[in-house]
């Protein structure tokens, strides 16, 4: 069965970056596509952009460019997310999820992010 | 971008009918799909190209509609499906509604 694991809550300061990843299983990761995404608690999910795993191909939405950058590694079907120059306003929930037609049928937990000194 | 309004919240009774709507700012063609998201959970996906059942979701939700006007059916509505209610459009970016939170009284 689909499977996607991320990693856990991060508190880091303001200026500073964070890696989050996304561990996928059960299905056939080096020729699927996977999105980002931010939600603030009791608000709507924005799209932040999505990779494509065969060849690292990136597209981004954006309100995200200059601070997500989207990565992957085959060899062990995982995604991952840098987040640069944090500020307050990047505390949130980020998830991934397999993109199989621009829409995401599985997603994972979700990681929170908080930002504070 | 294109923006997806839904009504803020609706409050049925197990066992009615339940219609979510949501309206594109342009016509989105059918790239409209629909995503249920209970407290502290990742969203799941329930409806694709505005329609088309996702696998192992209750057939007791429906999706219909195209260009700028979707609905999402919930017939009939039963206690499990307070959760609130997205709709996305894969026309141009990808956009979602600001959600309906569907209470069960």
């Amino acid at each position: 069965q689909v499977k996607l694991q991320q990693s856990g809550a991060e508190l880091v300061k303001p200026g500073a970056s964070v890696k989050l990843s996304c561990k996928t299983s059960g299905y056939t990761f080096s020729t699927s596509y996977m999105s980002w995404f931010k939600q603030i608690p009791g608000q709507s999910i924005e799209w932040i952009g999505m990779i494509y795993a065969g060849d690292g191909g990136t597209g981004y939405n954006q309100k995200f460019k200059g601070k997500a950058t989207l990565t992957v590694d085959t060899s062990s079907s995982t995604a991952y997310m840098d987040l640069s120059s944090l500020t307050t306003e990047d505390s949130a929930v980020y998830f991934c999820a397999r993109t199989p037609n621009w829409y995401f049928d599985f997603w994972g937990p979700g990681t929170m992010v908080t930002v504070s000194s | 971008d294109t923006v997806l309004t839904q009504s803020p919240a609706l409050a049925v009774s197990p066992g009615e009918r339940v219609t979510i709507s949501c309206r594109a700012s342009e016509s989105v063609s059918t790239l409209m799909h629909w995503y249920q998201q209970k407290p502290g959970q990742q969203p799941t996906l329930l409806i694709y190209l505005a329609s088309n059942l996702e696998s192992g979701v209750p057939a007791r939700f429906s999706g219909s509609g195209s260009g700028t006007d979707f609905t999402l059916t919930i017939d009939p509505v039963e206690a499990d499906d307070t959760a609130t209610y997205y709709c996305q459009q894969s026309w141009n970016e990808l956009t979602f509604g600001s959600g309906t939170k569907l209470e069960i009284k």
